[in-house]
């Protein structure tokens, strides 16, 4: 079952521009996770965001938790055309064992 | 070097005929884990280990079985692939409640 589901599907930018990605669950969660994945390659943690957290930083990457909403938002500032990846979110659900359920990502396009 | 491995990396087999992708992690990780990954459905967990001899069913397990013998090694095996089993697999180990390294993932084509 997917838990999450992101938004958009696909999102082409500019280098230098922001990029913003939204994620929506369906259950309670310990903890939210960001990833990233290039081009058929293995998935690279990016970000956790505990569910008792509303927002934290690393280096460009920006990540919101609504827990009333049940959603997140990743935001990458000051894109490069290295951004260019597909980007999951993963829901590690309370009660679960480190089970993380992903959504079907976003897949962005930085171009030069 | 921390890290996962799968093997192989790539395959290409007939229906029916038995394989076995092997992943190894080298971090002394409990939790292993494995997903495949298909077009527009993102990453579904076939099985996971939360430990040696500690096994359970994700969310797709049918047509696989797994072991946990020792903690490093956690083999999928496939009985009787079948060709909706072409896909693309990734093994991933963590402590718990910590984020998951993934390995390079296994591309797995069933003619």
């Amino acid at each position: 079952s997917q838990q999450g589901e992101e938004d958009p599907q696909a999102l082409s930018i500019q280098e230098g521009e922001n990029a913003t990605m939204n994620c929506s669950y369906k259950t309670s969660i310990n903890n939210l996770q960001w990833y990233r994945q290039n081009s058929g390659r293995g998935l690279v943690h990016l970000i956790l965001i505990r569910s008792n957290e509303r927002e934290k930083h690393s280096g460009r990457l920006r990540v919101t938790l609504d827990t009333s909403k049940k959603s997140s938002s990743l935001l990458i500032t000051a894109s490069r055309a290295a951004d260019t990846a597909s980007y999951f979110c993963a829901t590690d659900s309370e009660g679960g064992y480190n089970k993380l359920i992903f959504g079907a990502g976003t897949r962005l396009a930085v171009h030069p | 070097e921390a890290q996962v491995t799968q093997n192989p990396r790539y395959l290409i087999t007939v229906t029916g005929k038995k394989l076995t992708v092997t992943c190894s992690q080298n971090m002394n990780h409990e939790y292993m884990s494995w997903y495949r990954q298909d077009p527009g459905l993102g990453l579904r967990q076939i099985y996971y280990s939360m430990n040696v001899e500690v096994t359970d069913k994700g969310d797709v397990p049918e047509g696989y079985k797994v072991s946990r013998k020792e903690k490093r090694n956690f083999p999928l095996i496939l009985e009787s692939p079948s060709p909706n089993q072409t896909s693309l697999y990734f093994c991933a180990s963590s402590f718990p409640g910590t984020p998951q390294f993934f390995g390079p993932g296994t591309r797995l084509t069933v003619l």
